[in-house]
């Protein structure tokens, strides 16, 4: 078993359409949670981060951290075309020797119609 | 601002064959990653460096070794390479700090073909 699983998707909505993506997680010593957003043929580049349990939201955008059923989202209001990419949730326990050693899920190819 | 630039971008190889892949960073970060990425596995992480002149073995290390003789520098390299190693593979840095943010900064990629 994966210590973290993501729905590969593919995912295609209306532009407008509030987009839900999501992650589950088998191991509880987890603290940190990102998002990570890859255009095509492009690396990843880190969207959102979050402490432990709760909400963060930055503009069109709110992840959510749910520790007790170890379980992640990343919610996109008012979705454009130009949030057309492959979304990667990340998570790790912390700093190792300064490292940031983080562990991803399989990734959301997530499309915007116009 | 390049940030992260890896060569080359594109490689094919013969079953046993070597290469190396170079990664190149100008933000002074202290720390460099090797990932690599497949169709429904995700990133996964080769190996690492915490400073200049250190390696450690990362979660899929198997048939690669690496280098960092210079900060900026981090090198892969395939000694005998074999079709399970085709993949895109990505470098990525990240700077010392005091508060975790999870921003690593990664590099373009490289796709690699073994046949």
């Amino acid at each position: 078993q994966k210590e973290v699983e993501q729905d590969p998707g593919p995912l295609s909505v209306p532009e407008g359409a509030i987009v839900s993506l999501n992650c589950t997680y088998s191991n509880s010593a987890f603290q940190y949670f990102m998002w990570y957003r890859q255009y095509s043929r492009k690396g990843p580049e880190l969207l959102m981060y979050t402490y432990s349990s709760g909400n963060k939201e930055d503009g069109r955008f709110t992840a959510q951290v749910d520790k007790s059923s170890k379980y992640i989202s990343l919610f996109i209001r008012d979705s454009q075309p130009s949030d057309s990419a492959t979304y990667l949730c990340a998570m790790s326990h912390g700093l190792i020797q300064g490292a940031q050693k983080l562990v991803f899920g399989q990734g959301t190819r997530l499309t915007i119609n116009p | 601002n390049a940030g992260v630039t890896q060569t080359p971008k594109f490689r094919v190889l013969k079953t046993g064959q070597s290469m190396t892949l170079l990664c190149a960073q100008d933000m002074n970060h202290e720390y460099m990653y090797w990932y690599r990425q497949d169709p429904g596995m995700g990133l996964r992480l080769i190996h690492y460096s915490v400073g200049e002149g250190t390696t450690a073995k990362g979660e899929v290390p198997d048939g690669y070794n690496v280098s960092r003789l210079k900060k900026q520098n981090f090198l892969l390299g395939l000694e005998s390479a074999a079709p399970s190693q085709t993949s895109v593979y990505f470098c990525a840095s990240s700077a010392s700090m005091a508060t975790y943010t999870g921003e690593l900064f990664f590099g373009e990629g490289s796709r690699l073909t073994v046949l």
